[in-house]
């Protein structure tokens, strides 16, 4: 059972951005995603959940608006996606399985998407 | 919502017990037992030690524990080794559509 998040990226200010998170050894249908960002030097924060059995999302409503949550479960992979990327976008993203009632147990993580955004 | 409040370090001598605070309110801790912890060392992702308040995931050895007591729920690690070294985050569900975490609890094992 893991997680696999694609590799760091590095972008200027105002570019588009799409990460990704692959899931194997389990049904991924079956189970929420849920996605954390942890700014540099900083703690963990809730960004957003999908499942992809039917790809309801749940945002968090201190990233509403700013990020789009999606997945594809024919291949087993959820995203995070930008629009328009902000030097305050700089941070580690990851992507973990839920397996709690209330979106509130991250049994499986990814090894984390590094996202650079700088001029 | 603000994050859940946890002193920014803990630190304990090998063998001994220290514990870790998260307190909230009662629109988050104090009022659901869905209170999760876990553990990030350095350069890597966060790993789950306990969840629902006191229950342990596979693999998680028992010298670590949870418990609640209002809005404030508690880890505490006993025999402390130098592997425990690492930074701990408490989680709470808030209702709705709302998960918080704590700032963070860098433990320091002497």
């Amino acid at each position: 059972v893991q997680l696999v998040q694609s590799g760091a990226e590095v972008k200027k200010p105002g570019e588009s951005l799409k990460i990704s998170c692959k899931g194997s050894g389990y049904s991924f249908t079956s189970y929420w995603i849920g996605w954390v960002r942890q700014m540099p030097g900083k703690g963990l924060e809730w960004m957003g959940i999908i499942y992809p059995g039917d790809s309801d999302i749940r945002y968090s409503p201190s990233f509403q608006g700013q990020v789009t949550i999606s997945a594809d479960r024919s291949i087993s992979t959820a995203y995070l996606q930008w629009s328009s990327l902000k030097a305050s976008d700089t941070a580690m993203y990851y992507c973990a399985r839920n397996v709690g009632n209330y979106f509130d147990v991250f049994d499986i993580w990814g090894q984390g998407t590094l996202v650079t955004v700088s001029s | 919502q603000s994050a859940l409040t946890q002193p920014p370090s803990a630190s304990g001598s090998p063998g001994q017990s220290v514990t870790i605070s998260c307190a909230g309110t009662s629109s988050d801790v104090g009022g659901y037992n869905y209170v999760s912890w876990y553990q990030q060392h350095p350069g890597k992702a966060p790993k789950l030690m306990i969840y629902e308040v006191s229950k342990w995931p596979s693999g998680v050895p028992d010298r670590f524990s949870g418990s609640k007591s209002g809005n404030t729920a508690s880890l505490t690690v006993s025999g402390l080794q130098a592997e425990d070294e690492a930074d701990y985050y408490c989680s709470s569900f808030a209702g709705s559509n709302i998960l918080l975490f704590g700032g963070g609890t860098k433990l320091t094992v002497l």
